[in-house]
């Protein structure tokens, strides 16, 4: 089966850095996925890990570890318009389309 | 263009209604996906097309009716749905699986239908 766990609701400051966490459980692995999705929207990708490591892009990085099983987004100097839905999804074979979501965490970001 | 377009934004519909959802893409991807998403949920597959044939069916209802009519356009057929289908209807594509890293799916803005 597949299962993939992320927190629910996360708050952070404005300028401030969070570390959203994703762990996952599946019968394959062929890549992470990190979207954004604001409210009424559709998810808009940000990252991809297949192999261990870190990935920057700009003010968002992600992670992955392979062996443990679980992988990060890292958004810094955080902004209001960061404020939104993040969803972490996993590729589970490589000839496979599907994609598996996670229920995604909220991020709500402050002044 | 790097896009996925989809048509309407809103759809109300009866339960006795026939409508389509329309999604279109030019980004010379071959394959593409419907998924549902309902409130506070994460998108669930629904439908894969791989090449214009349908590779994916995630047992959905036969009151969901994919179609592929060419490399850019996909529908969905929806005919005596139910008041439990309303959601935002997601269109999404990517290039054809395979190992490189181009590989993530594009999401249309969604139809967000209700049924009465």
């Amino acid at each position: 089966g597949q299962n993939i766990d992320q927190p629910t609701e996360m708050t952070a400051t404005e300028g401030a850095i969070v570390q959203i966490n994703c762990t996952y459980q599946t019968s394959g692995f062929n890549g992470l996925f990190w979207y954004q999705q604001h409210a009424g929207e559709a998810p808009t990708f940000l990252s991809y890990n297949v192999l261990d490591g870190l990935e920057e892009k700009g003010r968002f990085s992600s992670f992955l570890s392979r062996s443990k099983g679980y992988s990060y987004l890292l958004l810094k100097e955080l902004q209001m318009k960061d404020s939104a839905s993040y969803l972490c999804a996993v590729k589970s074979g490589a000839g496979s389309y599907q994609l598996t979501f996670g229920k995604g965490t909220k991020l709500s970001v402050i002044p | 263009d790097t896009e996925v377009t989809q048509t309407p934004k809103h759809l109300v519909m009866g339960m006795t209604n026939k409508k389509s959802l329309k999604c279109e893409q030019h980004m010379g991807h071959r394959a593409m996906y419907w998924y549902k998403q309902k409130a506070k949920k994460p998108p669930e597959l629904m439908f894969v097309y791989s090449y214009e044939k349908l590779s994916i069916n995630e047992s959905v209802p036969s009151r969901f009716s994919p179609e592929c009519p060419n490399s850019s356009l996909l529908n969905l057929h929806l005919h005596a749905l139910q008041p439990e289908d309303s959601a935002l209807y997601l269109c999404a594509s990517s290039h054809h699986h395979g190992g490189g890293t181009n590989i993530e799916q594009f999401f249309g803005p969604g139809t967000r239908l209700t049924v009465l």
